[in-house]
């Protein structure tokens, strides 16, 4: 089985610092990783996703994600926080099975003015 | 090109009685996916349609069935409503290739009394 954990329901950051979002995982074999946002009253828009390779990953609006396989850990980052970049965000993983995706309960990510 | 189309975007019901929701995909997407979202619970997947057929199902009682027709539109049928099946639901569509990033619509939100 694979499991995504979110640790924080919130988290909050002034605008123009760097924000982090944590996700840790939990699957067998090679983890396809992926961070989503949903904004109020609408569906969940792709930010970004680790396949393979650069552990590194730029996705969307000035995010990136670091994978770190010994940690088992894919946080979500930015390096200057915008007031709208407040919303929910998703840790994802899928190992290419049956399971569809198995997603993270989320994060409130709120920016401050 | 247009999103994902999810209709309606509402939807009251009582218990016992049955719904049916619609989703469009994105023109020349083939994959279909379904996914509960509660507060309770968060995102669940519920199945995956590719070229009309079932190509994988998520842990959920056979009240829940879906289909996709020969132009990638699918529905999602729940029978039997109970008060739990209150939810937002969300449709994603992709090209089908494993791993792919999907593209959400703005969901379902079905209400049962």
């Amino acid at each position: 089985a694979q499991s995504v954990a979110q640790p924080e329901d919130q988290v909050n950051v002034a605008e123009g610092n760097p924000l982090t979002v944590k996700c840790t995982y939990s699957v067998s074999g090679n983890p396809y990783l992926f961070w989503y946002v949903q904004y109020p009253n609408r569906g969940l828009q792709f930010l970004l996703k680790y396949i393979t390779g650069d552990n590194l990953v730029k996705g969307s609006y000035g995010f990136e994600a670091e994978f770190n396989k010994s940690q088992t850990s894919f946080h979500l980052k930015k390096p200057s926080a915008l007031v709208s970049d407040s919303a929910l965000y998703f840790c994802a993983v899928d190992r290419g099975g049956a399971d569809g995706l198995t997603f993270g309960k989320g994060t409130h990510l709120i920016i401050q003015p | 090109k247009a999103g994902v189309t999810q209709t309606p975007r509402y939807l009251i019901k009582t218990r016992g009685q049955q719904v049916t929701l619609s989703c469009s995909p994105i023109s020349g997407h083939r994959s279909v996916s379904w996914y509960q979202q509660t507060p309770g619970q968060g995102l669940q997947f519920l199945f995956e349609y590719f070229s009309e057929t079932q190509r994988n199902k998520g842990n959920f009682p056979g009240r829940f069935s879906g289909r996709q027709f020969s132009n990638s539109r699918s529905e999602m049928n729940v029978s039997t409503l109970e008060l739990g099946d209150s939810a937002l639901y969300l449709c994603a569509s992709s090209t089908g290739v494993p791993n792919e990033k999907l593209f959400f619509g703005s969901g379902t939100q079905l209400s049962v009394l």
